[in-house]
């Protein structure tokens, strides 16, 4: 099992829609969440960190933590053409010594 | 404030040969970890050192080394390259290991012929 699994896609919404990702983990000792997206050719950019169970939002973005469950989730709302990219989930795994560890990634595609 | 530096940019080595990457962080970010990224693995995580000491290793064989100097600023080094070790390697910094974002560099694309 991988410890941070995310589903490839690719995930097609059209424009204005919600788009949801998700994000699930294998460490319970993971505490720090940690959305990234990264455009084709270009290096990750961190959206948003979560490490408390619940929601956090930042303005089109909302990112949900489970930890029972062990299930984090990016919402982004108003979805645009320009949010077409792929969305990493990492975890931080404390019982390994700090390590960030990615998911496969999301491939999103918002369509006019 | 400037991000994080890595260079070169680009690269193509010859298989058997050696390569040092490098890693500028952002000031004051004392972590900087190292990943590779390919198509089909996705980002994978190759060391993480922390104030000049290593920290973390992923797994990943001997040939891929690291060093973190004085000033933060971090190299990666892969001996003896392969067709498989063609990639984009990327490097993070961060203020410490503990609930603090990680930014990346723009990476280096490796190619080996």
């Amino acid at each position: 099992q991988k410890e941070v699994e995310q589903n490839s896609g690719p995930l097609s919404v059209p424009e204005g829609a919600i788009a949801s990702l998700n994000c699930t983990y294998s460490d319970r000792g993971s505490q720090s969440f940690f959305w990234y997206r990264q455009y084709s050719g270009k290096s990750p950019e961190l959206i948003m960190f979560i490490y408390s169970n619940g929601d956090k939002e930042d303005g089109r973005f909302t990112a949900q933590l489970n930890k029972a469950s062990q299930y984090v989730s990016l919402l982004i709302r108003d979805s645009q053409p320009s949010d077409s990219a792929t969305y990493l989930c990492a975890a931080l795994l404390y019982n390994q010594g700090g390590k960030l560890i990615f998911g496969q990634g999301t491939e999103l595609s918002v369509k006019p | 404030k400037a991000g994080v530096t890595q260079t070169p940019r680009y690269l193509i080595k010859t298989r058997g040969q050696q390569v040092t990457l490098s890693c500028s962080p952002i000031s004051g970010h004392r972590s900087v970890s190292w990943y590779q990224q390919t198509p089909g693995q996705g980002l994978q995580f190759l060391f993480e050192y922390f104030s000049e000491t290593q920290r973390n290793k992923g797994n990943f064989p001997g040939r891929f080394s690291g060093r973190q100097f004085s000033n933060s600023r971090s190299e990666m080094n892969v001996s003896t390259l392969e067709l498989g070790d063609s990639a984009l390697y990327l490097c993070a910094s961060s203020v410490d290991r503990v609930n603090t974002e990680a930014f990346f560099g723009q990476g280096t694309r490796l190619t080996v012929v």
